[in-house]
């Protein structure tokens, strides 16, 4: 068990609808970084946050967003969606990664949401 | 631009075999962070190693090594006397000082029969 908790583990939606991905980080671990895995892209980057605060954006589409809460857990929303947004979702978390970090942080990742859009 | 690219998608190996897993990487930075992790069947990355840009001594951890060389940009990952529980994907990462990303390469899938 990494420390990372994510729920839910598997999710199966239809096209058009909205969902809700949760994410505890490991304790003491102020940021959380959520990744995509498919089988066509890999695994991709789409946003980290600091302590609350948005710290990096990679390829995350305008229907996605997310959000750290001040008891440090996250959640990616993801809407309108396609049957391309079917992937695994992957959470995870260090314990820097703020405005003075140096890009060392080892990640400890969670178990993962499947989503599946029908 | 960052960029991290594996060149072997999948790697089939007889137990016991020694086995290097490829990583070539771009980085226009002077300081970077080199990573690999390994996602076994269960599907949870697991972190195996990171290495900074100014550190090029190689590393040994038990049956892993890895070689980093800045000259080829690359920083290779050999299992010696690979085991069937090797068996997993494997992705080399990047993420450079002045970014927090990390980046990820499209990964190796490793099979080691018995």
């Amino acid at each position: 068990d990494s420390g990372v908790t994510q729920t839910p583990k598997h999710l199966i939606t239809a096209t058009g609808q909205r969902v809700t991905l949760r994410c505890s980080p490991r304790s003491g671990d102020l940021s959380v970084y959520w990744y995509q895995q498919s089988l066509d892209q890999g695994l991709q980057f789409l946003i980290q946050y600091y302590n609350g605060e948005e710290r990096a954006k990679g390829n995350i589409l305008e229907r996605f967003s997310a959000q750290q809460f001040p008891d440090l857990h996250s959640e990616l929303n993801l809407s309108s969606l396609e049957l391309g947004d079917s992937a695994l979702y992957f959470c995870a978390s260090s314990a820097t990664g703020g405005r003075l970090s140096s890009g060392a942080n080892v990640l400890t990742f969670g178990a993962g949401s499947r989503l599946t859009v029908l | 631009a960052q960029k991290v690219t594996q060149a072997q998608t999948e790697i089939s190996v007889v137990e016991k075999e020694d086995v290097t897993l490829d990583c070539v990487y771009e980085t226009r930075d002077t300081t970077y962070y080199l990573f690999w992790y390994k996602q076994p069947p269960s599907g949870e990355l697991v972190f195996l190693i990171r290495r900074n840009s100014f550190d090029e001594q190689n590393e040994i951890s038990g049956r892993y090594s890895w070689n980093f060389q800045k000259s080829t940009s690359s920083f290779n990952f050999t299992i010696t006397a690979s085991q069937v529980v090797d068996s997993a994907v494997y992705f080399c990462a990047l993420s450079e000082a002045v970014k927090v990303k990390t980046i990820f390469g499209a990964g190796t899938r490793l099979f080691v029969k018995a």
